[in-house]
């Protein structure tokens, strides 16, 4: 059974900095490329970053782009996303999300969430 | 950035509706559409992809249908558990992009 697990959530001081981590379960985490979405509170859907299978291609939205920095180490089965110089508008549920194996990113497995809250 | 566009906002509807909920891409996207179905609290739950193809276990009822910049999403019998919010997401080119949300809710 496919499984994607985050963590690293909390509160945090605007400007502050933190790393989130997936880990994946039940499948070959190098044959997939991986992305984070997130969700402000009584919001929609918008993605954040991308990488691909071995690092080679990364992108980023807009919003996040110089800030946030995905990753991903496959001997550890895990995906990351390190935040720094956090903004009040970063507060949402951020999700892990793997792509289709044909390499389109759309999301058929996503894990449930952690919650980032910036704040003072 | 491709802009996604979704109509209605939300709407309410009656177990055994037909429910057609709509997609504009501010670009041709050929057929890189994907749908999602998103409960309170809950993660999103991929529908369809490549804008009319049913991922594994999801009830015949959901079909999509479209390709170039105008798709739709159909219920066709609308379930108690069908009540939710629907995305619709491009992934012709990067930044992906989802439109807005349709919630559905019970009349």
């Amino acid at each position: 059974e496919v499984q994607l697990v985050e963590s690293g959530g909390g509160l945090v001081k605007p400007g502050g900095s933190l790393r989130l981590s997936c880990a994946a379960s039940g499948f070959t985490l190098t044959t997939y490329n991986m992305n984070w979405v997130r969700q402000a509170p009584g919001k929609g859907l918008e993605w954040v970053s991308s990488i691909s299978r071995s690092s080679s291609y990364i992108y980023y939205a807009d919003s996040v782009k110089g800030r946030f920095t995905i990753s991903r180490d496959n001997t550890k089965k895990s995906l990351y996303l390190q935040m720094n110089s956090l903004r009040a508008e970063d507060t949402a549920v951020y999700y892990c999300a793997r792509e289709d194996s044909s390499g389109y990113a759309y999301f058929g497995y996503w894990g449930l969430g952690t919650l980032v809250t910036v704040s003072s | 950035d491709i802009q996604m566009t979704q109509s209605p906002s939300s709407l309410s509807a009656s177990v055994g509706d037909r429910v057609t909920i709509t997609c504009r891409a501010s670009q041709g996207i050929s057929s890189f559409l994907a749908w999602y179905q998103q409960k309170p609290e809950k993660a999103p739950k991929s529908l369809i992809s490549a804008a009319s193809s049913l991922q594994s276990g999801v009830p015949s009822r959901f079909s999509g249908s479209g390709s170039g910049t105008e798709f739709t999403l159909t219920i066709s019998s609308l379930q108690p558990e069908d009540f939710a919010t629907y995305y619709c997401q491009q992934y012709y080119n990067y930044p992906v992009t989802f439109g807005q949300g349709t919630k559905v809710d019970i009349k």
